[in-house]
């Protein structure tokens, strides 16, 4: 079955610090994956995503993250974090033959200190 | 201009009681999708309709019925509430169905608690 794991409940970073949030994902073929980013107390939007082609996959707010099949992983990246990247951020994977149902991980919620 | 709106945005009520929660989406999308977010934020799908056609209906209880009366609407019923049902309910669209490509917008999510 379908799965996507973050190992990282929760990850604290300085301002201005680089940023990696984990991602592996359990998926038969080729996978569709994306990553979500939720604000506190609001829905979720899309940072990118990664159906084919190249595995650097570049984002909104100067987010990118790297598709590695053999790792079966798709980390999120920034090169330098601001406060108001604070949120819980979330990795799904499209499970395409099953109505093109998400399945999320169970999110990673970044702290960001001054 | 709001892309997914759901009303309420809190609903507090006590168990036992039948509530709906409403969405509507003005994107022009075919799909809308019911997820649930527990207490450890972990969201999972319960439905999804393209079309007014019902594609997903994951393992939820009979108690919640979804219903879509057009392509922009996608509403949720939950029937005899139970202390469990308290989460966060978001409703989402997309112009086809998520898992093939298409991003999914979601709404700003209902708190649902159940005293």
């Amino acid at each position: 079955a379908q799965s996507v794991t973050q190992p990282d409940i929760h990850i604290t970073v300085s301002e201005g610090a680089s940023l990696e949030l984990r991602c592996n994902y359990s998926y038969g073929a080729t996978p569709y994956l994306f990553w979500y980013v939720q604000s506190p107390g609001q829905g979720l939007q899309l940072l990118l995503k990664y159906f084919s082609g190249d595995t650097l996959v570049q984002g909104i707010k100067g987010f990118e993250a790297e598709f590695k099949r053999s790792q079966s992983s798709f980390n999120l990246r920034k090169p330098s974090v601001h406060w108001s990247d604070a949120a819980e951020y979330f990795c799904a994977v499209g499970a395409g033959n099953q109505g093109g149902k998400l399945i999320f991980g169970q999110g990673t919620e970044l702290s960001v200190k001054p | 201009d709001t892309a997914v709106s759901q009303t309420p945005k809190y609903l507090v009520t006590q168990m036992g009681n039948d509530k709906s929660i409403k969405c509507e989406q003005n994107l022009g999308h075919d799909t809308m999708y019911w997820y649930k977010q527990d207490s450890k934020k972990f969201l999972k799908i319960m439905f999804s309709y393209n079309n007014k056609e019902l594609i997903i209906n994951e393992t939820v209880p009979n108690r919640f019925s979804p219903k879509s009366p057009d392509k922009a609407h996608l509403n949720l019923h939950i029937n005899s509430l139970e202390l469990g049902d308290s989460a966060v309910y978001f409703c989402a669209s997309s112009s086809g169905l998520a898992g093939y490509q298409e991003t999914q917008y979601f709404g700003p999510g209902t708190r649902l608690l159940v005293l």
